[in-house]
């Protein structure tokens, strides 16, 4: 398997505009992860899925951000509009029996 | 809520010689603990976790861990480091709901040098 893939692996954008990162989990697992990582806060998980509902978006960190999983092998987390706030790295994570396997990341910077 | 702390955020160690890599939690009941590695420009690869029993657990890469609840530790260990260990490394810990809302320490960054 590949692995989890992300893309882009690299995002500039302006401020306001709307950004979509990507994520394919590895196929077979039934949950996925959204992280954020800063060099202020760390590593926070955003939002997660369990066979493609939403269960956990406490972490989002507010209307601007938005998460979808229309099927078992892929999703998406938007920012509209985007903030140079937002500037981080985004992780995709899936897992099946409790080990997350992170994809690479989205580094975004938001000028 | 569960938290971790990871007091060093920067350990340098000479090539050969054992790292130790601290760990602490804080949670009230049996944790799930993780130790996860980020190489530069890469995701986080899970190193070994400890969900319960034996309380010395073994990894990949040569890496082990032990959980000591009364320390409320799970401290990261390898007898010899190798330059290719050099990366960030984070301690995680997961509640009662399990590993799904898995809380990361703020890292170490493990420097090798020669």
């Amino acid at each position: 398997d590949a692995g989890v893939i992300q893309s882009p692996r690299h995002e500039v954008t302006e401020m306001g505009q709307e950004v979509t990162l990507r994520c394919k989990p590895i196929s077979g697992h039934d949950y996925l992860f959204w992280y954020r990582q800063t060099m202020m806060r760390g590593l926070e998980l955003l939002i997660y899925f369990n066979n493609n509902v939403p269960i956990d978006d406490s972490g989002m960190p507010e209307d601007r951000f938005s998460a979808k999983m229309p099927n078992a092998s892929f999703s998406t987390l938007k920012i509209q509009p985007s903030e140079p706030r937002d500037s981080a790295v985004y992780f995709c994570a899936s897992s099946l029996t409790g080990d997350l396997y992170f994809g690479p990341g989205t580094r975004l910077t938001v000028t | 809520a569960q938290s971790v702390t990871q007091p060093d955020i920067h350990i340098t160690v000479s090539e050969g010689a054992s790292l130790e890599l601290r760990c602490n939690y804080s949670y009230g009941a049996t944790p799930y603990l993780f130790w996860y590695v980020q190489s530069p420009g890469q995701g986080l690869q899970l190193l070994l976790k400890y969900f319960s029993g034996d309380t010395l657990v073994q990894g990949i890469k040569g890496f082990e861990a032990e959980f000591k609840r009364s320390q409320s530790s799970f401290n990261l260990r390898k007898p010899s480091v190798h330059w290719s260990d050099a990366a960030e490394y984070f301690c995680a810990v997961a509640g009662g709901t399990g590993f799904q809302k898995l809380v990361f320490g703020t890292g170490t960054r493990l420097l090798v040098s020669p």
